[in-house]
This record gives C-alpha cells, structure tokens and sequence, in this order.
C-alpha cells in the first residue's frame, strides 16, 4: 500500500540549532514524487521541497534540505539554524506516480516547536 | 500578487443547509483540489480537477459536489449529506497534474450546528 509514516508527533528545538523531521515512504513504484509542506497555526500549508524519486543530488532550498535515502524509503526534512518562525506542523507527502495517480499521500505531520 | 483565495475564512451553517465554499486561483494553474482537515489528521482528498470541465472524486467525495466552469475557480459545496462537514478545508492548484508542487489558500474552516 502507497503511505508516509512520519513517527515523530512533535519535537523541540533550541534557537539557532538544525532539526530532523523524519519520514518514511512505502511504495512499490519506481517514479514518485516527494514534497514538504510548513503549516503554522494560521492554516495555510506552505511548499518548502521537492525531491523526485530519480534525483541524484539532495534537495535543497535555502535552510531546508532534503535528505534522500531511496534504499531506506526515507526523506527527512532538515532545517538548519531553526527560528521562531519555524514552529508549525509539517507535513511530508508523496505522488506514486506520474501515470494516472494524481494524488498526494499525506503523512500525519510533525509539530515542531522553537524554543527561545 | 499571484495566488490562491479562498472565501470566507470562518463558515457558520445549520444542519441540513447546503453550503458552497468558494476557490479562485490567478495562477494560470491547470490542476485544482480539495482537501479536509481534521484535528491530529493529515489531509484528505475530496475532489480534484486536471482540467477546465473536467472533475474526479477524491477519497472521500460522498456528501461534496464541485464543479469546474471556468480555470480559475473550483468551488465546492458541502451538501446535507456530508455526515460530519465541520472541518476545515484547503484548495490547491497545481501547473498541471502529476509531480508538481500544489499551493494551497488560506483555507475556510467551517463549523455546522
């Protein structure tokens, strides 16, 4: 069955530190898609990173990266130099594939929470 | 600016009231959805649209009907069907379908009593 398992509910971090957010991804295809998404309490969920199944190097995006382990089926979000900003939840999910599978699997979300 | 809205932010409705949630994107984006938020849930798939006309169920489409008219606009109505419809609920849109990011609005949450 297509699913992410993000097994961390919530998790802290001091100011100025890098975090891991983890997931996980089942999947028997060989073309997917895997995306992160921020949502703070306002609602709205925020694109952050994209990685495609057949990318060689890691994502990255400003203070976000994407560390990719296709043999592990796994995709964990880093964020360095956290800041307030930072807490929300977070979302990883994926696209199967790119045939006619249209749809995102979502995880459960990490609520990440920045400490002063 | 470029972007997604979603109207109103706060939805108040009685039972047995049908209730249309309004989606509207200046992206030129081929590709809109509707997703449910549940409190501790991740989100689900209500309906989704490739293209102008065009409209597919998502995983939980009983009780929601949607149409797509025109590119720009995706609007949803929440029918009496809809067995729990307090919830609240994000549009995206996509360039096109597949592996894109989606950009969602700012979301409606809508509360039925």
């Amino acid at each position: 069955a297509q699913k992410i398992t993000q097994t961390q509910p919530g998790m802290f971090v001091q100011e100025k530190e890098a975090v891991t957010l983890d997931c996980t991804y089942d999947t028997s295809d060989q073309s997917y898609g895997l995306f992160w998404y921020k949502q703070p309490s306002s609602g709205e969920m925020i694109f952050l990173i994209y990685q495609g199944s057949y990318d060689e190097q890691n994502a990255t995006e400003g203070r976000y990266s994407l560390n990719f382990q296709k043999a592990r089926k796994s995709a964990n979000l880093v964020i360095s130099a956290s800041q307030l900003g930072d807490s929300a939840m977070y979302f990883c999910a994926m696209i199967p594939n790119a045939g006619n599978n249209r749809k995102l699997i979502w995880g459960l979300g990490t609520s990440l929470a920045v400490n002063p | 600016d470029g972007g997604i809205t979603q109207s109103p932010k706060y939805l108040f409705r009685k039972e047995g009231q049908n209730v249309t949630l309004s989606c509207e994107q200046n992206l030129n984006h081929d590709a809109m959805y509707w997703y449910r938020q549940d409190p501790g849930q991740g989100l689900r798939l209500i309906y989704y649209s490739q293209i102008v006309n065009d409209f597919q169920k998502g995983d939980i489409a009983e009780g929601y009907s949607v149409s797509r008219e025109k590119k720009e606009s995706f609007p949803l109505t929440v029918t009496s069907a809809q067995k729990n419809p307090t919830a609240f609920y994000l549009c995206a849109s996509s360039i096109r379908s597949g592996f894109y990011e989606q950009y969602f609005g700012p979301g409606t949450r809508l509360t039925v009593t």
